[in-house]
């Protein structure tokens, strides 16, 4: 079964930085492109960024856009979010999710179990 | 960017129940839809991906229709699990946006 497992979540300042990691097993991670998606306390789903099986193409929110990065390691089976710049709006439960997509569709068909992080002020 | 609309937000039902959850984009997503399952405290699970392919694994009471700006979801015969927050995204173009939930809960 498809497993992600995310770490490096937890409270940091406003205006520092953290960086999350989502370990994948048990699928050939470097075909898939991964997402990242948010959720802040109470609210809905929010989709963060996304990057290709090979790195090349990365997409992010306009909310997160040149503070947020997302990266990948093929060689170790993990995508990464790198958070700068941290606002208290960004507390959230932070997913990475694998995309599953084809010319007819896309979707984030597994989840990691989510992280949650908290910018205090 | 394309907005996505839910109706109801909220929504009281029984076991047993028929259900149904549109979805409205605010232009065309072809049938770039995906419908996702979330419970408290528990990551979400798709139900529904191209709008009407049913995922693996996910019970035959689950269907979706549509295409363009106007989806449903309906669960044809509520189970206790059932009672849950459904979210509607679109998948045809960046940021893929959702919708803002619709939280299903037990009358």
């Amino acid at each position: 079964q498809v497993q992600l497992v995310q770490s490096g979540g937890g409270v940091v300042q406003s205006g520092r930085s953290l960086r999350l990691s989502c370990a994948a097993s048990r699928f050939t991670f470097s075909s898939h492109g991964m997402h990242w998606v948010r959720q802040a306390p109470g609210k809905g789903l929010e989709w963060v960024t996304f990057i290709s099986s090979d790195g090349s193409n990365e997409y992010y929110a306009d909310s997160v856009k040149g503070r947020f990065t997302i990266s990948r390691d093929n060689s170790k089976n993990t995508v990464y979010l790198q958070m700068n710049s941290l606002r208290v709006e960004d507390t959230s439960v932070y997913y990475c999710a694998r995309d599953r997509s084809s010319g007819w569709y896309r979707l984030l068909d597994y989840w990691g179990q989510g992280t949650l992080v908290t910018v205090s002020s | 960017d394309i907005q996505m609309t839910q109706s109801p937000s909220s929504l009281s039902a029984s076991v047993g129940d028929r259900v149904t959850i549109t979805c409205r984009a605010s232009q065309s997503v072809s049938n770039f839809l995906n419908w996702y399952q979330q419970k408290p405290g528990k990551a979400p699970k798709v139900l529904i991906y191209a709008a009407s392919s049913v995922q693996s694994g996910v019970p035959s009471r689950f269907s979706g229709s549509g295409s363009g700006t106007g989806f449903t979801l309906t669960i044809s015969s509520l189970q206790p699990e059932d009672f849950a927050t459904y979210y509607c995204q679109q998948t045809y173009r960046t940021p893929y946006t959702f919708g803002q939930g619709t939280n299903l809960e037990i009358k």
